[in-house]
């Protein structure tokens, strides 16, 4: 069955340090988020790429968070330095092209997740 | 700007009862709404995914019901078990084609 990749699943790291997660989408899926959420609340998003185009990235903290998706296909998110307000679990999710594909159009799929600690 | 609240924050129920969880939003201009399951610690699971133009979707004991008017949806589990126990989060899609989450509703089912 398809699925979202990401890695790593847990990162630790000491403030001011850099980090980066990784994650690839399903196969055809035009639509890439990044999502944050912290322990008890739902998942903020971050940035949204429709193929390689940022779509939104009107809450991504751009002073040191950064985030691209060359290709189109898979995405890497930067955190430079990170502070210890950034722990949390980084979720990655894509979905088909919202204008194309049929009755599941829109359905947004998840990965795993990466913990982050920042110690 | 649109808000999601879901109710209970929380739900303690023993196994075998039907439940109800709820998910309200502020601004009926929505292209659809989705439900997940998140396990501790991991991903987040889509259950039913119920298009605009859709009143309810099921899949196996779960049934998801979506009025646009009244800015509401439910999820209704059947026959709850033990391992229904997780986190449930509904998201609305809107005009941005931006999802806003709700915070939750956690659910431990009692064997």
């Amino acid at each position: 069955e398809a699925e979202v990749a990401q890695s790593p699943r847990y990162k630790i790291t000491e403030k001011s340090q850099a980090v980066a997660f990784w994650c690839d989408p399903i196969s055809g899926h035009a639509t890439l988020y990044w999502y944050r959420q912290i322990l008890g609340q739902g998942p903020e998003l971050l940035v949204q790429f429709q193929d390689e185009s940022v779509v939104d990235d009107s809450q991504l903290p751009k002073d040191r968070f950064s985030a691209e998706r060359l290709k189109g296909v898979d995405s890497t998110l930067k955190i430079q330095p990170a502070e210890l307000g950034d722990s949390a679990m980084y979720l990655c999710a894509s979905s088909l092209d919202p204008w194309t594909g049929g009755f599941l159009t829109g359905e947004l799929f998840f990965g795993e997740g990466s913990r982050l600690t920042v110690l | 700007k649109q808000e999601v609240t879901q109710i209970p924050a929380a739900l303690s129920v023993p196994e075998g009862e039907n439940l109800v969880l709820n998910c309200s939003f502020t601004d009926s201009a929505i292209y659809n709404l989705q439900w997940f399951r998140q396990d501790p610690g991991k991903g987040l699971t889509s259950l039913l995914l119920i298009q605009s133009s859709q009143r309810e979707q099921t899949s196996g004991r779960l049934n998801a019901s979506l009025d646009k008017s009244s800015g509401r949806s439910t999820l209704y589990i059947a026959a709850s078990q033990p391992g229904d126990s997780a986190t449930y989060l509904c998201a609305v899609k809107g005009g941005t084609y931006k999802y806003i989450f709700g915070t939750g509703t956690r659910l431990k089912v009692l064997a």
